[in-house]
């Protein structure tokens, strides 16, 4: 079946301007994540949702950040008023069940991101 | 909280060669697993291997297999045979047991196989 997938690739926005990322995760996943790439700080979480829930928002760098997760499906993050500091590539991962125990982990799958740059 | 360490940022091997990757991590629950991630090119990112902590067998899989000394709180990466395919960014990871599966990465290592 298909996998996570994210769009668009790539942005271009000016500082200032807002932002939406969108990713698609594996149908039937009931968990989705957001990971933040940046250059020297390796992957940051940003947020975790259980269907459209998000009971980890702990990530979100600050209030210019928001996310929402519609249907158990889709999720955008927003981006308001970018800042050059902002530009990285922005993950995303789904899994099927969120909660991982002694038996097994709850395996996440990746998209491809999409690499924001702020000018 | 916990903490993922990758200290070294890049390194280099020769084709069929054998390279270590290496991880520390720093954690006060007993029960957790490891993974190491590749991100090729593409920014794919690739499930390599994962090791559950309360295993005490190392994981393995096909060229790549793990160190993992508990004790220590170090999990290093080996892989054998090393091919040109194996370039890549090379990110550790830990995972708590219970609700809320996500992933502390560490800076990650850029792995470049020489013809």
């Amino acid at each position: 079946g298909a996998g996570v997938s994210q769009s668009p690739s790539n942005k271009v926005t000016e500082k200032g301007k807002d932002v939406e990322l969108r990713c698609d995760p594996i149908s039937g996943h009931t968990a989705l994540y957001w990971y933040r790439q940046s250059l020297g700080q390796g992957l940051e979480f940003l947020i975790y949702f259980q269907g459209n829930s998000a009971p980890d928002k702990s990530g979100l760098p600050s209030d210019r950040f928001s996310a929402e997760r519609t249907g158990g499906s889709v999720s955008t993050l927003t981006i308001q008023r970018t800042q050059q500091e902002d530009s990285a590539v922005y993950l995303c991962a789904s899994s099927r069940l969120g909660t991982s125990g002694i038996l097994g982990p709850d395996t996440q799958y990746f998209g491809p991101g999409t690499r924001l740059t702020v000018l | 909280a916990q903490t993922v360490t990758q200290s070294q940022p890049e390194m280099s091997v020769q084709e069929a060669e054998t390279v270590t990757l290496s991880c520390t991590y720093d954690t006060s629950e007993n029960n957790y697993y490891l993974f190491w991630y590749k991100q090729p090119p593409s920014r794919q990112m690739i499930l390599v291997i994962r090791q559950e902590a309360y295993k005490q067998q190392n994981a393995t899989e096909n060229r790549f297999s793990v160190n993992f000394q508990k004790a220590a709180k170090s999990f290093s990466l080996k892989i054998s045979d090393s091919q040109l395919g194996d370039t890549a960014m090379y990110f550790c990871a830990f995972m708590k047991l219970g609700a809320n599966s996500k992933l502390t990465f560490g800076k990650g290592i850029t792995l470049s196989v020489r013809p």
